[in-house]
């Protein structure tokens, strides 16, 4: 059974700062997804990532498998990225997503 | 853009009711999910369908769960008889053959 642990598990910051949030795993897989949820609580997904590094906008995601690793950046954040950001894995076909218990950022003025 | 939705939004039942949470997965996706959230906690899978039977499930999903593909749209998730911790918020989710899942809004359930 895989293990998702993101950290930080709540992090606050000033508007125009860098973000990093970071996830390990503990077992193979054959993708990496980040998601974000909002107060309302609706998903949505980011990022899928199965080797290498994916850019969206502000948005950065990398993933080492050797090292079973994760990061997720956001750059010149803003007051609308608060949010919780939810790092999740599997391993394709049917498989059900392992969810990480997710990082609450909150952004500043 | 197509999207999963979920109705209802939100569902209040009394414990020991049956209730029915539907989805509507994006049209072409061929694998579909359901997943839960209780307050306060991660997200946690439940069951995958495809081709029209359960793949896997989670040692949450027991006789109490059961899903459906009644037609060719509809993805609904039965709980027959509800129980307090049964209240979360559920989520269905759907992809095709790529590994990207689409998640619908959710349903939150409220069991008094």
């Amino acid at each position: 059974k895989n293990e998702v642990e993101q950290s930080p598990q709540n992090l606050t910051a000033q508007e125009g700062e860098f973000i990093t949030i970071n996830c390990s795993y503990s077992v193979g897989i054959s993708a990496l997804h980040w998601l974000q949820q909002h107060p309302g609580g609706g998903i949505v997904s980011l990022f899928m990532l199965s080797s290498g590094k994916k850019k969206h906008g502000r948005l950065i995601a990398t993933i080492n498998i050797q090292e079973k690793h994760s990061s997720l950046h956001i750059t010149a954040s803003h007051p609308r990225d608060s949010a919780v950001y939810i790092c999740a894995v599997g391993l394709g076909g049917a498989d059900g997503l392992t969810f990480g218990k997710g990082t609450h950022l909150i952004i500043q003025p | 853009e197509p999207e999963v939705t979920q109705t209802p939004s939100h569902q209040v039942t009394q414990m020991g009711q049956e209730v029915i949470l539907r989805c509507v997965p994006i049209s072409n996706h061929l694998y579909f999910y359901w997943y839960r959230q209780i307050l306060g906690q991660k997200v946690e899978f439940l069951v995958s369908f495809y081709n029209n039977e359960i793949s896997e499930k989670s040692e949450i999903f027991d006789d109490q769960f059961s899903v459906e593909r009644p037609d060719g749209s509809n993805f609904t998730l039965k709980i027959r008889s509800t129980k307090l911790e049964d209240s979360a918020m559920y989520f269905c989710a759907s992809k095709s053959r790529t590994y990207e899942q689409y998640f619908g809004p959710g349903t939150r359930l409220t069991v008094t």
